[in-house]
């Protein structure tokens, strides 16, 4: 398919450990976002890449939140030391960088993470 | 600070009509713009609306008052298929086109 996949789907792990989520967005699309989604709440944001400009990292909630986006496609967020409170379905989106068309957004199925 | 304001339920039938509001309050306002988003599935986009004014599409159709902060989203001849979330979204900067969403308004279509 041409949709934004992501990698795991779901992902338990223990408090204190590292997780690496992956997204692969739609080809061709130059800007990348990730948010997060609590049960029955809206979406978090917490970092934008567009093409090769620093990226927007204002929306992460600490320093144990990272992310890279290589070659201007995959991206992966990495959260270190997770807690509890990182539980949430974290979602990737990509979008055309420039033009009208740019307001859509396009996103992926999330990564279930659960913290024990 | 920041926030979108929009109702957490709203219930109509088969075949109606409902409207679901959003008022935002932003440090800046460049479009707001529409999700859905079914249980357990990714959101996908509905519309957006830049400037003031009715937008339709098909059976959906999105207004926004940039005067009075507000936005709503209108469902015509609802199937049981809207069922689902739907979210308000403001785009607050013209370069960064991450978005700030509302907390999303459930849909439930009784038949």
């Amino acid at each position: 398919g041409a949709g934004v996949s992501q990698s795991p789907s779901n992902k338990v792990t223990e408090k204190g450990k590292d997780v690496e989520l992956r997204c692969d967005p739609i080809s061709g699309h130059t800007a990348l976002y990730w948010y997060r989604q609590s049960l029955g709440q809206g979406l978090e944001f917490l970092i934008y890449f567009q093409g090769n400009s620093a990226p927007d990292k204002s929306g992460l909630p600490s320093d144990r939140f990272s992310a890279e986006r290589t070659g201007g496609s995959v991206s992966t967020l990495t959260i270190q030391r997770t807690q509890q409170e990182d539980s949430a379905v974290y979602l990737c989106a990509s979008s055309i960088g420039q033009g009208a068309s740019s307001n859509e957004q396009f996103f992926g199925p999330g990564t279930r993470l659960t913290v024990l | 600070g920041q926030s979108l304001e929009q109702p957490s339920e709203v219930t109509a039938v088969e075949g109606a009509i409902v409207q679901i509001n959003c008022t935002y309050q932003t440090s800046g306002f460049y479009g707001l713009s529409w999700y859905q988003q079914h249980d357990g599935g990714a959101p996908t986009f509905l519309s957006y609306n830049a400037l003031d004014g009715l937008e339709e599409t098909g059976r959906f159709s999105s207004f926004l008052s940039r005067s009075d902060s507000y936005g709503y989203l209108l469902l015509q001849e609802l199937q049981m298929k809207d069922s689902a979330s739907y979210f308000c979204a403001v785009r607050e900067d013209t370069g960064r086109r991450a978005l700030t969403f509302g907390s999303g308004t459930r849909l439930q279509v009784q038949p």
